[in-house]
């Protein structure tokens, strides 16, 4: 069965780095494009960013860029999230995602891990 | 960017009832829509992809409808486990973008 199971949360202080990983088993990792998605305590989902199913392209949500970066290694069919310069607005439960299909990102996202709570506060 | 608007955001509804949650986004994004259900302290869970597309496994008292700027999500008939949030997503471009909830409350 797929499985997706972040780590690396925690508390952190504004303008330090933090990153998450995602483990993922059960499906093909490297034929599948990978999300993150951000839940602030109380409030709705945000995008966070993407990376295609072999890592050569990403994307990002506005607030995030330049300050995250995604990737992944499939050889350990693991995701990553690299935060920097992490702000107060970043706290947020954390969730990887899986696409649905693997020639894009058209019809959602089928699978979601459990999340890890980023909290940055000094 | 797509902005979604989704309405109404709290709805109270009985059980057995006929619910309606409505999502414009700003622009036309085709069918690439997706609906999605939050239990409290849970991850999203996919009901309804490609606008009216129903997942595996999912009830079929969920059904979504629209294409362009204006689709629907539809629960037939209300049942206990229902009573949750719902968000939809546009998938047409990056960055994608999720509505801001519509949570389904007991009345």
């Amino acid at each position: 069965q797929v499985q997706l199971v972040e780590s690396g949360g925690g508390v952190v202080q504004p303008g330090r780095s933090l990153r998450l990983s995602c483990a993922a088993s059960g499906f093909i990792f490297s034929s599948y494009g990978m999300h993150w998605v951000r839940q602030a305590p109380g409030k709705g989902l945000e995008w966070v960013a993407v990376i295609s199913y072999d890592g050569s392209n990403q994307y990002y949500e506005d607030s995030v860029k330049g300050r995250i970066t995604i990737s992944r290694d499939n050889s350990k069919n693991t995701l990553y999230l690299q935060m920097s310069s992490l702000r107060a607005e970043d706290t947020a439960v954390y969730y990887c995602a899986k696409q649905l299909s693997p020639s894009g990102s058209y019809y959602g996202f089928d699978f979601w891990g459990q999340g890890t709570l980023v909290t940055v506060s000094s | 960017d797509f902005q979604l608007t989704q309405s109404p955001s709290f709805l109270s509804a009985s059980v057995g009832d006929r619910v309606t949650v409505t999502c414009r986004p700003s622009q036309d994004i085709s069918s690439y829509l997706a609906w999605y259900q939050q239990m409290p302290g849970k991850a999203p869970k996919l009901l309804i992809y490609a606008a009216s597309t129903l997942q595996s496994g999912v009830p079929s008292r969920f059904s979504g409808s629209g294409s362009g700027t204006e689709f629907t999500l539809t629960i037939s008939s209300l049942q206990p486990e229902d009573f949750a949030t719902y968000y939809c997503q546009q998938l047409h471009s990056y960055p994608s973008t999720f509505g801001q909830g519509t949570k389904v409350e007991i009345k």
